[in-house]
């Protein structure tokens, strides 16, 4: 069974340009979570979907960043204009239970966004 | 903001020898998991551990939790070069379901 894959495995852009990064989750998992980890410090909550819909999305830094999970399947997490503190890995993760009933998450590869 | 701290931020052992780390957390929880990441490559989950736990096994990994000093400890036991890793303690508080990480432990393990 294919794990949580992540496109791309690393991006390098501009300031001011935009990014969007893919996160597909183990298939049958409602849940789907997005982190980041800016380097060297500790790895933060952004946003969590419960199938299609935003069930929590205030580690969200800003109104840059937009999260969608169309049909309930993949998501996208677009960062427009990209800032230089934007960089670092953001990683993926599902579940197939709410995290809250103790279960697993499973993550993905992580995504490594360098912006110059 | 973070709730679990990992200590030390970066540990070197000699290939065999045992690797301890530590992780302190702020508020109550329900549970705390431990993750480790290669380089490259994603998180991947090593052992849970639940509030009313106080120890857990998993092969050469031992995790102890102490609610009442709000601490977990993650032993890896004849250390190999495999395990050079950044590993991460990840809590899950009570009254969120959100995990919460802290910025990790890199190991080294030297050949």
């Amino acid at each position: 069974e294919a794990g949580v894959t992540q496109f791309p495995s690393h991006s390098v852009i501009e300031k001011g340009q935009t990014v969007t990064l893919r996160c597909d989750p183990i298939s049958g998992h409602d849940n789907l979570y997005w982190y980041r980890r800016v380097m060297g410090k500790e790895i933060k909550f952004l946003l969590h979907f419960v199938k299609e819909s935003k069930q929590d999305e205030s580690g969200m830094p800003n109104n840059r960043f937009l999260a969608e999970r169309t049909g309930g399947t993949y998501s996208t997490l677009k960062v427009q204009p990209a800032e230089l503190e934007d960089s670092g890995v953001y990683f993926c993760a599902s579940s197939q239970l709410f995290l809250g009933s103790g279960t697993e998450a499973f993550f993905g590869q992580g995504t490594r966004l360098t912006v110059v | 903001s973070q709730q679990g701290e990992e200590d030390p931020q970066a540990l070197s052992i000699q290939e065999g020898e045992n690797a301890t780390m530590n992780c302190s957390y702020k508020t109550s929880i329900n549970n705390l998991q431990w993750y480790r990441q290669n380089s490259g490559r994603g998180l991947v989950h090593l052992i849970l551990i639940r509030s009313n736990e106080r120890e857990k096994h998993s092969g050469r990994l031992r995790v102890t939790l102490d609610t009442s000093k709000k601490s977990s400890s993650l032993l890896i036991t004849a250390s190999r070069a495999a395990d050079t890793a950044s590993y991460f303690c990840a809590t899950h508080p009570i009254n969120d379901y959100k995990l919460s990480f802290g910025a990790g432990t890199t190991v080294t393990v030297r050949a």
